[in-house]
């Protein structure tokens, strides 16, 4: 069966370390998105990709990048993190195209505690 | 811009209540509009889904009417089980934006025996 996959499903890490989280998915979807969900804020868009090569600015894209070089895959690197960056993080694919109706499915998330 | 705002939470009900959580939403056009349910450790799935005015989205006894008059998306169960409680997100995709969801704060179920 197709999936989405995320890991680490849980990383601790300290403040200014640079830190990758991988999202994996089988569907063959074109769109991909991360979000960061806190206590209160509901999920938050962080970055997106349309397709291979293709990387967007989501809500809260301060101190993280994205980068697509393949349909599977788009990690997410903090360049250097920080506290406010403790949260959970959830990686999501749709398809086909741009349409609005399309159904997003996600990952099981990664806590991420930054010290 | 666009939003959604959602009745906050924790909401404790006994088995076989009668469930309604709201949702508002601000939104330029007609945006499309979402129900994900989170249960404890797991990720978003989707519930149920409407794509304009009127429309009903329906699943697992669950259902969601589109009101574009009142800007709202309530969802409703008339009867919950125990293996309701998870966490509820109200999303809207706003048109023309690519299916980028903008969701609401979440607002946490509990149902007891």
């Amino acid at each position: 069966d197709a999936e989405i996959t995320q890991s680490p499903r849980h990383k601790i890490t300290e403040t200014g370390r640079q830190v990758t989280l991988a999202c994996h998915q089988t569907w063959n979807h074109n769109n991909m998105f991360w979000y960061r969900q806190d206590l209160g804020h509901g999920l938050r868009l962080i970055h997106y990709s349309y397709g291979v090569q293709d990387t967007n600015k989501g809500e809260v894209s301060d101190g993280y990048s994205v980068s697509r070089s393949n349909t599977e895959d788009l990690p997410l690197t903090l360049e250097s993190a920080a506290s406010s960056q403790t949260s959970v993080y959830f990686c999501a694919s749709s398809d086909p195209g741009l349409a609005a109706t399309d159904t997003q499915y996600f990952g099981p998330g990664t806590r991420l505690t930054v010290l | 811009g666009n939003s959604v705002t959602q009745m906050e939470g924790p909401v404790t009900l006994s088995e076989e209540a009668f469930l309604t959580i709201n949702c508002t939403y601000t939104a330029t056009g007609y945006p499309s509009l979402f129900w994900y349910v989170q249960y404890p450790g797991e990720g978003l799935q989707l519930l149920l889904k409407a794509t304009k005015a009127d429309d009903k989205g329906s699943n697992k006894g669950f259902e969601a009417t589109y009101r574009k008059e009142t800007t709202s998306f309530h969802l409703e169960k008339g009867s919950v089980q125990v293996s309701d409680s998870a966490v509820y997100f109200c999303a809207l995709s706003p048109l023309g934006q690519g299916g980028k969801l903008i969701f609401g704060q979440g607002t946490e179920l509990s149902v007891k025996p």
